[in-house]
């Protein structure tokens, strides 16, 4: 089956650095959607991607959509205390399931 | 403001028993899916309903088994407990015209 491939499992920065993330896939996918899960929380939606090519942001988050539909990135600029968590990529075929990656750790120093 | 919510927050079960998980959002929704999320991994597709019936599958026995109510409610059935079913349970539903999912907070079951 379609598997996700995510790097790196874990990053410890300083506040106010920037983060980079993403997710290589063998498969091709029609969405790709980054998630943030914060500890007894469930996954909460960071942003979602539609087209090959398409670059979104949200806030300090930014991600793009590859050409080939088989990859994302995310990156989180200045990066503050609030943003530790582990951020998850999901691909999607419409009406079908999301596939997730086995997601990044991210831990802040102040 | 999707208002999905799960019950029991936790529970604990033996091996061999069967449990239920219920989830439920205050608006109307397409579809709705469950995950596994097992310690240190990302969730996995169990199965989506729409329309109360069945709309796919991931690679998960038939022991596990689910139902959507047409009052945005949904549960999912796991008969014959075994040790690795121990997870963290994710619903997510899709609202009517969308893609995106939005998760619940899960179910943490243990099993022993």
């Amino acid at each position: 089956g379609q598997q996700l491939n995510q790097s790196p499992q874990s990053m410890f920065i300083q506040e106010g650095e920037d983060v980079s993330m993403n997710c290589t896939s063998s498969s091709i996918f029609n969405t790709w959607l980054w998630y943030k899960q914060e500890p007894g929380e469930g996954p909460v939606l960071l942003i979602a991607l539609y087209k090959a090519g398409e670059l979104t942001s949200n806030g300090r988050l930014t991600a793009q959509f590859g050409i080939t539909r088989k990859d994302s990135f995310l990156n989180i600029s200045a990066s503050i205390p609030s943003d530790v968590g582990i951020y998850f990529c999901a691909g999607q075929i419409p009406l079908v399931d999301m596939r997730f990656g086995a997601g990044t750790r991210l831990t802040v120093k102040p | 403001e999707t208002g999905v919510t799960q019950s029991p927050t936790h529970l604990i079960k033996t091996r061999g028993q069967q449990v239920t998980l219920r989830c439920s959002s205050q608006s109307g929704h397409n579809t709705v899916s469950w995950y596994q999320q097992a310690l240190g991994q990302g969730p996995q597709f169990i199965f989506q309903y729409y329309r109360e019936e069945e709309n796919g599958r991931g690679n998960f026995p038939p022991r596990f088994s689910g139902l959507q109510f047409p009052n945005y409610s949904s549960e999912l059935n796991v008969n014959a407990l075994e040790l690795d079913d121990s997870a963290l349970y994710l619903c997510a539903i899709a609202l009517a015209g969308g893609n995106e999912q939005f998760f619940g907070p899960g179910t943490r079951l243990t099993v022993l």
